[in-house]
């Protein structure tokens, strides 16, 4: 399909193990993002890559998320150590060149992670 | 940084009526403000947006309205149909973080249609 794709859908893993989710933005979108979004809450924004590089990772909540997109394109998104409080649905956006006259986000349908 | 804040957490109507959701954003240099449809399972999805230019934009029986001074927009659905039940989001942009296109997030509005 054209849409953003994210894998895998689901994750369980065990407390302090580590864990990889890809996204595969639509083709040819410059602007990608990593949302997470808890039970019941609004998508949180982690991180923001234009191109290659991470032009804003605010969002990140500690050292041990991060982020990559060497090549433009496909992104994982890398958690280490993870916690029960890590346990979300992580979502990848992308749009066509993002910025403050971004138009539309186009979001996967996520990933879903559970920490036991 | 930006806090947008949503009401109500949830809605019920009959089908037919209109429903509306309102949303609060803090940060008056703001210019984008997307709302978005979540089904189960799915990811967001794009229905209409706004920006501070306007103050009103329709697509057929949605529509955003954008008070700049008091910092408030709101979802207008005429005519609900049991397919508009999801959850909603509005969104607005967070200059103050510079030219990134980020977006804060309401806290959603589940929005049920009752046939």
């Amino acid at each position: 399909g054209a849409g953003v794709s994210q894998t895998p859908s689901n994750k369980v893993t065990e407390k302090g193990k580590y864990v990889e989710l890809r996204c595969d933005p639509i083709s040819g979108h410059t602007a990608l993002y990593w949302y997470r979004q808890s039970l019941g809450q609004g998508p949180e924004f982690l991180i923001y890559f234009q191109g290659t590089g991470a032009a804003d990772d605010s969002g990140l909540p500690n050292d041990r998320f991060f982020a990559v997109r060497p090549e433009g394109s496909v992104s994982t998104l890398k958690i280490q150590r993870t916690e029960r409080g890590d346990s979300a649905v992580y979502l990848c956006a992308s749009s066509l060149n993002g910025g403050l006259n971004t138009g539309e986000l186009f979001f996967g349908e996520g990933s879903r992670l559970t920490v036991l | 940084g930006e806090n947008v804040e949503q009401h109500p957490s949830t809605l019920s109507v009959q089908e037919g009526d209109s429903a509306v959701i309102k949303c609060t954003y803090s940060d008056s240099a703001s210019n984008y403000f997307p709302w978005y449809k979540q089904e189960l399972g799915k990811g967001p999805q794009l229905i209409i947006d706004i920006r501070s230019n306007v103050g009103e934009k329709k697509d057929q029986r949605i529509a955003v309205t954008l008070n700049k001074t008091a910092k408030h927009f709101s979802l207008h659905i005429t005519e609900t149909q049991p397919e508009d039940s999801a959850v909603y989001f509005c969104a607005a942009s967070s200059p103050g973080s510079g030219n990134t296109g980020k977006l804060i997030f309401g806290q959603g509005t589940t929005l049920q249609v009752k046939p």
